[in-house]
């Protein structure tokens, strides 16, 4: 079964600074996606960015990019500039594509608590 | 704004009740996946339908069901509540089922069981 380990329970960053949330994951699988979700205070989950196994590029999307080092298995999410708006639970996620049933859902780490100050 | 609708927002109700939690997928799409999160499970899909069709079990009770409907919208029952029920309920749809398309939560049900 696939597990997402978030090792860091709680980051600060100071505003307009880049911060690097980590996220390392486990399976036997080679076809699988990377996610990232933002949960705000008021408990919504927001997409944020996408990276399949099998792309060669990073993700990018605005102020967020996803550093993928396929080779040690882990899918960084990397903020720049950052925002008092960006304090926020963080979540990374991944899913299989060969797989059926139950093991095509997402599972998620335990997340990332960032505070950034002003 | 996701465009995914879950109602009610809040939910308080006493130990072995039964409650209804409602989703409206975002227009166009025919996946929808339930999820509970809870402090001490985190975040755990349980369950998918598609286009009406169930398509996959998670870590999902025997005392929890749910349906999809016609028009696409789900229900998720819960039933013989018990206090660990508590937990903010999600649901999220997609265009369709394959591994890139990206999931959009709802804001959720925060359930409380007293």
């Amino acid at each position: 079964a696939q597990k997402i380990t978030q090792t860091q329970p709680g980051m600060f960053v100071q505003e307009k600074e880049a911060v690097t949330l980590d996220c390392t994951y486990d399976t036997s699988d080679q076809s699988y996606g990377l996610f990232w979700y933002k949960q705000p205070s008021s408990g919504e989950m927001i997409f944020l960015i996408y990276q399949g196994s099998y792309d060669e590029q990073n993700a990018t999307e605005g102020r967020y990019s996803l550093n993928f080092q396929k080779a040690r298995k882990s899918a960084n999410l990397v903020i720049s500039a950052s925002q008092l708006g960006d304090s926020a639970m963080y979540f990374c996620a991944m899913r299989l594509l060969g797989a059926s049933g139950s093991a095509r859902q997402l599972t998620f780490g335990s997340g990332t608590q960032l505070t950034v100050l002003p | 704004d996701s465009g995914v609708t879950q109602t009610p927002k809040h939910l308080i109700t006493a130990t072995g009740q039964r409650v209804t939690l409602r989703c409206s997928p975002r227009s166009g799409d025919l996946s929808v996946y339930w999820y509970q999160q809870s402090l001490d499970q985190g975040l755990q899909f349980l369950i998918q339908y598609y286009n009406g069709e169930e398509r996959a079990k998670g870590n999902i009770l025997e005392r929890f069901s749910a349906q999809q409907f016609p028009d696409l919208h789900s229900e998720l029952n819960l039933s013989s509540l018990e206090l660990g029920d508590s937990a903010l309920y999600f649901c999220a749809s997609s265009v369709a089922l394959g591994i890139t398309y990206e999931q959009y939560f709802g804001p959720g049900t925060r359930l409380t069981v007293t």
